[in-house]
């Protein structure tokens, strides 16, 4: 088992509506999420953090961490075409572990 | 966010060579720093951690004669490729901890070298 899944994707949906980007991982012990953005032929961008149960929203951006279940989402409301990219979920053990990255969900987002 | 900048942001180098590229951290002390290795449509691959003040740690099958990593100071980092081969082309991209974001890791912009 991958420490880190997400699906490959590539995820489509029409401007406007919502995107649901899904990760979950293997180590119960994780304690950091990361979300990251990563256009294509650029280095991935930070946009998201999330480290205690429940939903954390920024912008038209909600991170959604369920411990329990090993589970972490962002979900991208009002997508709009410059949303398209590769979403990277991230995870760490502690501060002090270094982070250990999913595959990446490709997002397009069809005007 | 932290910045973190990568210089050259791009390098032509003919097979033999070797490359050296920097990585700062411009904002804040990165006591951490890592190399990262992406060819197109693949994944993210960590090459190494560098630790100021000492030496690297590299990951499994990563050469340490091939892919020199220096992390002399808390804010700057050098990766130097050398006896560069055509394989050896990819896009080297760092990142820096950043202790008072919670450990958050902030990538630079990448560097793209071409070796031919």
């Amino acid at each position: 088992q991958k420490e880190v899944e997400q699906n490959s994707g590539p995820l489509s949906v029409p401007e406007g509506a919502i995107a649901s980007l899904n990760c979950t991982y293997s180590d119960r012990g994780s304690q950091s999420f990361f979300w990251y953005r990563q256009y294509s032929g650029k280095s991935p961008e930070l946009i998201m953090s999330i480290y205690s149960n429940g939903d954390k929203e920024d912008g038209r951006f909600t991170a959604q961490l369920n411990k329990a279940s090993q589970y972490v989402s962002l979900l991208i409301r009002d997508s709009q075409p410059s949303d398209s990219a590769t979403y990277l979920c991230a995870v760490k053990k502690t501060s002090y572990d270094k982070v250990i990255f999913g595959p990446g969900t490709s997002l397009s987002v069809i005007p | 966010g932290a910045v973190v900048s990568q210089h050259p942001s791009w390098v032509i180098c003919k097979s033999g060579t070797s490359v050296k590229i920097e990585c700062r951290s411009l904002d804040f002390q990165a006591t951490t720093m890592f190399w990262y290795r992406q060819f197109p449509k693949q994944s993210l691959m960590l090459m190494a951690t560098s630790n100021e003040g000492s030496k690297a740690t590299y990951e499994q099958g990563v050469e340490k004669d091939k892919f020199l990593i220096n992390h002399a100071s808390l804010t700057l980092s050098t990766l130097t490729v050398t006896s560069a081969h055509p394989e050896d082309s990819s896009f080297y991209i760092c990142s820096a901890w950043n202790r008072d974001s919670l450990y958050e890791q902030y990538f630079g912009p990448g560097t793209r070298l071409t070796v031919t």
